[in-house]
């Protein structure tokens, strides 16, 4: 198994600023996701982190809203940018393992006012 | 595309009284269905894969199996710790074969 650390836990933002949220997984891991959960709806696949080269990104989900980062094997970035209430929502690291088991962070809570 | 239906919404059972989630999914060519338990305020926790019909597996109380064209998670004797929201995910080619398409789950309240 995977232990991914994930933070912020949570965040109050005001709208027109940005969030940068950190995931570590503490051991190397074959794929890096980032999810999106918003109340009452299931978890959306933003984008896959790829190491050491531009993120692959989902259908509505661009890289100027959604910039991604992943420097190495353990550790990726998501900024979530120019914020409005509308991004209010959970993010969620996300990390495969050799096995085939997709192991997930605790998740940051985001509210934008 | 792919599609993940989870029922019940919701589902409200006493200590030991037994009963199952249904995901019913629709694919083309599944790699493998995950289930997950989601505890509030914290990111889902792993419980099991399944890649092929007629497979099952077993955690504790929980048992799940897998059809072609939907998944069964089994809680035996259930307990108030197993209150939690059980989500259902399918992998599927195309794109990114790691991608997981999930349902909205259904929670599970188990009153003692």
């Amino acid at each position: 198994s995977a232990v991914i650390s994930q933070k912020p836990s949570r965040d109050i933002c005001q709208r027109g600023t940005s969030l940068t949220i950190q995931c570590q997984v503490d051991s190397q891991v074959t794929m890096m996701f980032w999810y999106r959960q918003q109340p009452g709806q299931s978890l959306t696949l933003i984008a896959t982190a790829n190491q050491g080269s531009e993120a692959t990104y989902e259908s509505g989900f661009v890289i100027d809203k959604f910039p991604i980062s992943r420097p190495n094997l353990t550790f990726s970035t998501l900024t979530v940018s120019n914020l409005s209430p509308e991004d209010s929502s959970i993010y969620l690291c996300s990390a495969w393992t050799e096995n085939t088991e997709a192991f997930f962070g605790q998740g940051t809570r985001l509210t934008v006012v | 595309e792919d599609q993940v239906t989870q029922s019940p919404e919701a589902l409200r059972l006493q200590e030991g009284e037994s009963s199952s989630l249904n995901c019913s999914y629709t694919v083309s060519g599944l790699r493998g269905l995950f289930w997950y338990r989601q505890d509030p305020g914290k990111g889902p926790e792993f419980l099991f894969t399944l890649y092929s019909a007629g497979e099952e597996k077993e955690k504790e109380r929980l048992k799940a199996t897998l059809t072609k064209k939907e998944s069964f998670l089994h809680i035996t004797a259930p307990k108030p710790e197993d209150s939690a929201t059980y989500l259902c995910a399918v992998q599927a080619p195309g794109g990114s074969n790691y991608k997981l398409t999930f349902g909205k789950g259904t929670l599970l309240t188990v009153n003692p």
